[in-house]
């Protein structure tokens, strides 16, 4: 099955910073690369997504790059905040198959 | 939020003893998934269901079983608690295709001693 592997587990930055997050996948036919973040005692909620056939997404502060053929995906958060702070998860799946998480990044941005 | 309420939100048991969560929703969605989140493992599928009575297994299913009767309902039942099963259970759901965004509800938190 699928396999994804995120990191760093723990990222730290300064506020105004930008922050940086990888993840690789194992299944080349995967299609489907979401990102969700957590925050502290509540319920993780989809961010952004991206599908195989674009390579990049922006929404705001947020953005996602797709590379198919090394098979990782990054998300980038510019201009960070305090409110930034949370975990993120990335995750893929392909066709209707069902996500595969990674096992998340706990991003800590200092004032 | 896609209406999503799971209960008990906190609960506290003894190994060996048998446990049901219940995940409730009011999108009418197909897809109703069962997940576990333990530090350093991220989320992990357990059971989930793609329509009534159709369900299957996901990548940490042992000592857990499902049933979904009815559209809105999908139970999470430990038959016989272990220490290994104290997490975090979050229930999710998905539209009418599991492509997209997925729907958390907000968590119940089980230990079991």
């Amino acid at each position: 099955g699928e396999n994804v592997e995120q990191h760093p587990s723990t990222l730290s930055v300064q506020e105004g910073d930008s922050a940086v997050i990888k993840c690789t996948y194992s299944d080349s036919a995967s299609n489907y690369f979401p990102w969700y973040k957590q925050e502290l005692g509540k319920r993780p909620q989809l961010i952004i997504d991206i599908r195989s056939n674009v390579g990049e997404k922006k929404d705001q502060r947020i953005a996602v790059t797709l590379n198919k053929t090394a098979k990782h995906f990054s998300l980038h958060i510019t201009e960070t905040q305090p409110e930034d702070s949370a975990v993120y998860f990335c995750a893929a799946s392909k066709g209707y198959s069902t996500l595969t998480f990674g096992k998340g990044t706990m991003l800590l941005v200092s004032p | 939020d896609a209406g999503i309420t799971q209960s008990p939100r906190h609960k506290v048991t003894e190994t060996g003893t048998p446990v049901t969560l219940r995940c409730h929703q009011t999108e009418n969605h197909r897809y109703m998934y069962w997940y576990r989140q333990d530090p350093g493992h991220g989320l992990r599928l357990i059971h989930y269901s793609y329509g009534v009575k159709d369900t299957d297994k996901g990548e940490v299913s042992d000592g857990y079983s499902v049933s979904r009767s009815k559209t809105e309902d999908f139970l999470l039942t430990l038959e016989s608690a272990t220490s290994s099963q104290t997490s975090v259970y979050f229930c999710a759901t998905a539209g009418q295709t599991n492509t997209g965004e997925l729907f958390f509800g907000e968590g119940s938190r089980l230990t079991v001693l």
